[in-house]
């Protein structure tokens, strides 16, 4: 079965300092995507970062970035630097090679950046 | 402009009626999704057209109608509606179907059914 799953239902950091939100996927496909999408208040979706499962470094966009380690499954996004504008849901999504183009969502992390 | 757009943004609306949603994207994609964000947050696929053909459709209820006029447009269409069915419905894009293809969404419709 192809899943994510996000185990930290909310996470709060100070702003300015570094955190760490976890992902775990499984799948049996070789070839699989993963991404990262921000759901601030707001209610829209942002795309935030994507690493390739045959990509062999963590990719990083500005103060993203992804700490993807295959042979745990896991592909956790780093946020350096908080922002308070940080404060929102992040979801971490997978897009495997067998399932036509879908993405597969975890159940999302609240993160709540402190001034 | 606003690439993917979904109209409306807010639907109140009875138990047993009838109702659509509207989507457009310009970005001259050629696939498009429509995804149920439910109570608790959780987003799920629901339908997917690739140059106006369902390619995916997962379990859905049959009330649950998409209809691709073009590449351009997905809509969806409810049938007798249910408190069930209150949720956010978001419409998306991407260029193609590969892996590394980032999916644009609207900004979301929340139906709510009373």
């Amino acid at each position: 079965a192809q899943k994510i799953t996000q185990t930290q239902p909310g996470m709060f950091v100070q702003e300015k300092e570094a955190v760490t939100l976890d992902c775990t996927y499984d799948t049996s496909d070789q070839s699989y995507g993963l991404f990262w999408y921000k759901q601030p208040s707001s209610g829209e979706m942002i795309f935030l970062i994507y690493q390739g499962s045959y990509d062999e470094q963590n990719a990083t966009e500005g103060r993203y970035s992804l700490n993807f380690q295959k042979a745990r499954k896991s592909a956790n996004l780093v946020i350096s630097a908080s922002q308070l504008g940080d404060s929102a849901m992040y979801f971490c999504a997978m897009r495997c090679s067998s399932n036509t183009g879908k993405l597969i969502f975890g159940q999302g992390t609240t993160l709540q950046v402190k001034p | 402009d606003t690439a993917v757009s979904q109209t409306p943004k807010y639907l109140v609306t009875q138990m047993g009626n009838d109702k659509s949603i509207k989507c457009e994207q310009n970005l001259g994609h050629d696939t498009m999704y429509w995804y149920k964000q439910d109570s608790k947050k959780f987003l799920k696929i629901m339908f997917s057209y690739n140059n106006k053909e369902l390619i995916i459709n997962e379990t859905v209820p049959n009330r649950f109608s998409p209809k691709s006029p073009d590449k351009a447009h997905l809509n969806l269409h409810i049938n007798s509606l249910e408190l069930g069915d209150s949720a956010v419905y978001f419409c998306a894009s991407s260029q193609g179907t590969r892996l590394n293809t980032e999916a644009f969404f609207g900004q979301g419709t929340r139906l709510t059914v009373v």
